[in-house]
């Protein structure tokens, strides 16, 4: 069983579309973290989230905590081929070790 | 570049053989993850380590894995008698503390014949 668990598993979308890609879980978190990880390279962090209901932009990137902060989502507005890649919504797994635990991704293909 | 550094970046062993995989984190950094991700999947953690000490290896397998982060040199995780399941992509990552942002690398892809 997946603590989270991401949907949709696969995207495969036009250029100017938007699109949502959500992380959810029956676990409360202190924070949510959202990678993006493109083929042949690392995860790279795109932001933390931390109090229920924020939400944070990065550009046409909008991520939203959930009140309850059990869950997560992730709005891109008019995608770009840039943007393809897997996206991975993850969480500290101990308070003393800051291992991280990941959901198991969406992979999003944004088509020219 | 000053980001974590893996290497090999590709590694193709036999049945039977050893892997070794190699992870220099950022300077400053002392706090080293090892993550495993399978195709289409997430990644899962192996174990935390900081300089000389194994911190939490609650993800390894119980035998063959064994991980270290000496006091000089790279982390290295080593895999003895490899099967086709190990075939992995197996990520490093690092930070200055236990609470602070990981840095990940590019990655090993191992593959097993």
């Amino acid at each position: 069983t997946q603590l989270l668990e991401q949907s949709p598993q696969f995207l495969s979308i036009q250029e100017g579309e938007n699109l949502t890609v959500y992380c959810n879980s029956s676990s409360v978190f202190s924070s949510l973290q959202w990678y993006r990880q493109e083929p042949g390279e690392g995860p790279v962090l795109l932001v933390t989230v931390v109090t229920g209901g924020e939400v944070k932009k990065l550009k046409r990137l909008t991520f939203q905590f959930g009140d309850a902060r059990k869950d997560s989502s992730l709005h891109i507005t008019a995608a770009q081929p840039g943007d393809t890649g897997l996206y991975l919504c993850a969480v500290d797994g101990s308070s003393n070790t800051g291992k991280l635990i990941f959901g198991q991704g969406t992979t999003l293909q944004v088509k020219p | 570049n000053a980001g974590v550094m893996q290497n090999p970046r590709h590694l193709v062993r036999r049945r039977g053989q050893e892997a070794r995989l190699r992870c220099s984190p950022m300077k400053g950094h002392s706090h080293v993850y090892w993550y495993r991700q399978l195709p289409e999947e997430g990644l899962k953690f192996m174990v935390y380590l900081q300089k000389e000490n194994i911190i939490d290896e609650s993800g390894m397998p119980k035998e063959r894995f064994s991980a270290e982060f000496p006091k000089e040199g790279p982390s290295i995780l080593r895999i003895q008698q490899v099967v086709r399941g190990d075939s992995a992509a197996y990520f490093c990552a690092s930070s200055n503390s236990n609470n602070q942002p990981q840095h990940f690398g590019d990655g090993t892809r191992l593959s097993i014949l």
